[in-house]
């Protein structure tokens, strides 16, 4: 399983929108990359997935250039409900996830 | 529509004593399901996952064991609980057909061992 970096933490206002970068330098070819989003004393919740160039949903996109070796989950408009931890996972063939410390992301009003 | 029970959701038990956390899936069939850890303040660990009755592959060696009695119950249980057994304790599930990354977590039980 790739491992996997992304920024400890990230401030923003409420109405901009939030890009946070994940870093996977070693990505396996069937590796496919997911976001999820965890707020206090709750279970984290899948955002999106994607394997390469652009995946969009009604919640946030990825975008994953040609080299996989990065991916980055865009939020738009992001209200103060949004400030919560964003993990990123990269995984392969099998239904185990590794999830890291993750990106905690502050909205501010 | 599937949902996920956990329980209790706070427990708080002396070292030494033995623990039991149980997980029931509703509205799947033969479910991958998994026992995490999240400390405070980190990220989850993967402690124990199954893929079907009786199948269990754990993650991590420690004073923690898993069971899955049937095919949409999962128990986490320990005989003897340490001071470093604390922290918010996740089940999740999965579809057990094919690779599937879009888990889906009950709502926890926060463990303080004391």
């Amino acid at each position: 399983l790739a491992k996997t970096t992304q920024p400890i933490s990230m401030d923003s206002y409420e109405g901009q929108e939030v890009n946070i970068t994940c870093s996977h330098n070693n990505i396996a070819t069937n590796d496919y990359i997911t976001w999820y989003q965890q707020f206090p004393s709750q279970g984290p919740r899948f955002i999106i997935q994607g394997y390469k160039t652009k995946v969009t949903n009604e919640v946030a996109s990825l975008f994953i250039p040609a080299d996989r070796k990065s991916s980055t989950l865009s939020l738009p408009r992001v209200s103060l409900s949004d400030t919560a931890v964003y993990y990123c996972l990269v995984g392969g063939a099998t239904n185990k996830l590794i999830f890291g410390t993750g990106t905690l992301l502050a909205v501010q009003p | 529509s599937q949902t996920i029970h956990q329980w209790p959701a706070t427990l708080v038990q002396p070292v030494g004593s033995p623990l039991s956390l149980e997980c029931t899936v509703e509205g799947t069939s033969n479910p991958n399901l998994y026992w995490y850890r999240q400390a405070a303040g980190r990220g989850l660990q993967l402690l124990f996952y199954s893929v079907g009755i009786g199948q269990i592959s754990s993650e991590v060696p420690q004073n923690l064991s898993a069971s899955r009695p049937q095919d949409r119950q999962f128990i986490l249980s320990s005989k003897k609980l340490l001071l470093s057994d604390s922290g918010f304790y996740l089940c999740a599930w999965s579809e057990g057909r094919g690779v599937s990354y879009e888990q889906y977590f009950g709502p926890g039980t926060r463990l303080t061992v004391t």
